[in-house]
């Protein structure tokens, strides 16, 4: 199975400041197809976890342009540049290119200063 | 707009079974494959099963291959997950999620989830 870890595993920020979270693979995740199968979710409090960015660096749907992603092969970072009071929860980043299984980071808790 | 509503679970002793359900609405449920993840109690996401839009492929964790079984009533706009011989460590909040694509790579929509608990 692919070993996803993420660092730090908490972080606190002051609002209006950036934050960085760190994903990488035990393997790389660029397919043959040229997709990177590596993803990133955020889990507020009480609710389920909500699709921020797909293949590395694509923000879904109505996610705001303060997070970005980046990286390739087996490193990856998600970024925030400037937190705010909605962005607190867990961040996992997810692989999907070896199905089964689909793993996940042990996720990283970020609050706010 | 997607929308995932699980249930089923609930308090069932070791070694018994329970089927969780989805019920999909907001989309084209027969085009996407779908998801089960499990959350235990403080801990992060596992990644429990998919099925493909039209049930042609399945795919399990190691952990409950041969005890879950992950099915979809395209009919009914359904999913389900039979959880049977149930553990201590089954017990978590299931939840069912859409895949983007017709097969398995990325959930996108994500239920409120249901909560299994393994107990004696």
């Amino acid at each position: 199975d692919i070993v996803m870890t993420q660092t730090p595993l908490s972080l606190s920020v002051t609002p209006g400041q950036p934050a960085s979270i760190s994903c990488k693979s035990s393997q790389s995740l660029l397919h043959s197809d040229g997709k990177t199968y590596l993803y990133w979710y955020l889990q507020k409090s009480g609710q389920p976890p909500q699709l921020l960015i797909y293949e590395v660096f694509n923000r879904f749907s109505g996610v705001s342009d303060r997070f970005s992603g980046s990286g390739s092969g087996t490193n990856f970072t998600l970024k925030i540049s400037r937190v705010e009071a909605e962005d607190v929860g867990i961040y996992y980043c997810m692989q999907s290119i070896q199905l089964p299984p689909i793993t996940f980071g042990q996720g990283t808790r970020l609050d706010i200063k | 707009q997607v929308h995932l509503v699980e249930s089923g679970g609930g308090v069932v002793q070791p070694g018994r079974s329970l089927r969780l359900s989805c019920a999909a609405s907001g989309f084209t449920f027969s085009s996407s494959g779908m998801h089960w993840v499990r959350q235990a109690p403080g801990k992060g996401l596992e990644w429990v099963a998919v099925i493909w839009y039209d049930g042609s492929n399945k795919f399990y964790a190691d952990s409950v291959r041969g005890r879950f079984t992950i099915s979809r009533d395209n009919s009914k706009n359904m999913l389900y997950l039979q959880v049977n011989s149930l553990r201590a460590e089954d017990t978590a909040l299931y939840y069912c999620a859409r895949d983007i694509n017709y097969g398995g790579s990325l959930p996108d929509y994500w239920g409120q989830g249901t909560l299994v608990t393994v107990s004696s």
